[in-house]
């Protein structure tokens, strides 16, 4: 079975960096990604990570230790419009067919 | 805009009844997923079709039925709903058949059970 676990809800100020983790258990670990996903919205694409360390993409990084089953998406320069859901998801592989877990998001709200 | 549609945006019905979402995919993108987002639950997969064909399962249940037709558009049926079906259904499209490749969202129907 997969488990994905990642805080429910996390806050920050204008300006600031934020760090979202994300912990999982999956019988066929086959890459991570992160998505953002605004209220109401699609969520859409941030980074992909099958490799373990760090991938930077402009204000957005994310990390992979697959030996701690951990993943870390970094958020510089914080903006009101980053105020969003995170959503983890492993891609798995363990039934034979690869396909997406998503874990249940953070909630991240940006403050003034 | 992601390039995939899904209609309607919304849609309001009754317990017991059935009702059809449509998807369509990408121009080139060949796999169809569905998921199903509801409060509590988060994005639940539920299943994909590559080029026709059936792919890969999650957690739909048997009152729900998808198929994807030969021009790759891609329908989702829900029958005998009940009020815990409401919620937000999502189809995302992707070129290859691997589940885990980059999948682009549609806009999503917002299904509403009374």
């Amino acid at each position: 079975g997969q488990n994905i676990d990642q805080p429910t809800e996390m806050t920050a100020t204008e300006g600031a960096i934020v760090q979202i983790n994300c912990t999982y258990q999956t019988s066929g670990f086959n890459g991570l990604f992160w998505y953002q996903q605004h209220a109401g919205e699609a969520p859409t694409f941030l980074s992909y990570n099958v490799l373990d360390g760090l991938e930077e993409k402009g204000r957005f990084s994310s990390f992979l230790s697959r030996s701690k089953g951990y993943s870390y998406l970094l958020l510089k320069e914080l903006q009101m419009k980053d105020s969003a859901s995170y959503l983890c998801a492993v891609r798995d592989q363990g039934t034979g067919f690869q396909k997406l877990v998503f874990g249940t998001g953070t909630r991240l709200l940006v403050s003034p | 805009d992601s390039g995939v549609t899904q209609t309607p945006k919304h849609l309001i019905t009754a317990t017991g009844q059935r009702v059809t979402l449509r998807c369509s995919p990408r121009s080139g993108d060949l796999s169809v997923y569905w998921y199903q987002q509801s409060l509590d639950q988060g994005l639940q997969f539920l299943i994909q079709y590559y080029n026709g064909e059936e792919r890969a399962k999650g957690n739909i249940l048997e009152r729900f039925s998808a198929q994807q037709f030969p021009d790759l558009h891609s329908e989702l049926n829900l029958s005998s709903l009940e009020l815990g079906d409401s919620a937000l259904y999502f189809c995302a499209s992707s070129v290859g058949a691997g589940g885990g490749n980059e999948q682009f969202f549609g806009p999503g129907t917002r299904l509403t059970v009374l």
